[in-house]
């Protein structure tokens, strides 16, 4: 199975910042990754798919790259409602996997 | 616009079956593959379980693989999580998603919580 790392664990960010986490396969999984935001007793809520195109709806200021093994989410300008957890997905082999996550929140 | 509500979770005890069920509405469900995720308590997501649309094609998580069986009934809009042999470590919210194609994850329901205890 394709193991998904995530760095950090959390990050402390202020309103206007912008961010960069991190997600690495344990073994190339070209462009197949996915990102998900969510929030404490919520679902998870789609962001990235094919590691850097938006799902529709989401705003700009999140972008995705990468690809092989490295993978980075970053974002730009971050507002109160972007303080949450996010994780990497890769969907390139069964079984799927979901990353540690990562915490965002306020400094 | 695309709705996805599971039912079906509760208590219960270890080894014993439960099902899940996921309503769909707002797309043409017979169209789309469906996923299973879960979380335990303040944990990660976990996949569990990927169907395709035509139900042809069905694929698992390793910790679920030979206990849990996926299905769905294109005619009735619902996709299905039958459980079996349930564990503690089973307990979790398990939440249904859209498949968009590619086995991406664009749409999820708001999840339904399965406690598994004695």
């Amino acid at each position: 199975d394709i193991q998904m790392t995530q760095s950090p664990s959390s990050l402390s960010a202020s309103v206007g910042d912008r961010v960069t986490i991190t997600c690495r396969a344990s073994q190339a999984i070209s462009n197949y990754v996915a990102w998900f935001q969510q929030k404490p007793g919520k679902a998870p809520k789609s962001l990235i798919y094919g590691a850097s195109t938006l799902q529709s709806g989401v705003p700009s200021k999140f972008s995705g790259s990468g690809s092989g093994t490295d993978f980075t989410l970053t974002i730009s300008n971050l507002q109160p409602e972007d303080f949450a957890t996010y994780y990497c997905q890769q969907y390139n082999s069964h079984p799927f996997t979901f990353g540690p996550g990562t915490k965002v929140d306020i400094k | 616009q695309v709705q996805l509500v599971e039912s079906g979770g509760g208590v219960v005890q270890p080894g014993r079956s439960l099902r899940l069920s996921c309503a769909a509405s707002g797309f043409t469900f017979g169209s789309y593959a469906m996923h299973w995720v879960r979380q335990a308590p303040g944990k990660g997501l976990e996949w569990v379980a990927m169907i395709s649309y035509d139900e042809r094609d069905k694929y698992y998580g390793d910790s679920v693989k030979g206990r849990f069986t996926v299905s769905r009934d294109n005619s009735r809009n619902t996709l299905y999580l039958q459980m079996t042999s349930l564990r503690a470590e089973d307990t979790a919210v398990y939440y249904c998603a859209r498949d968009p194609g590619g086995a991406t994850i664009d749409y999820w329901g708001q999840g339904t919580l399965v406690t598994v205890s004695s």
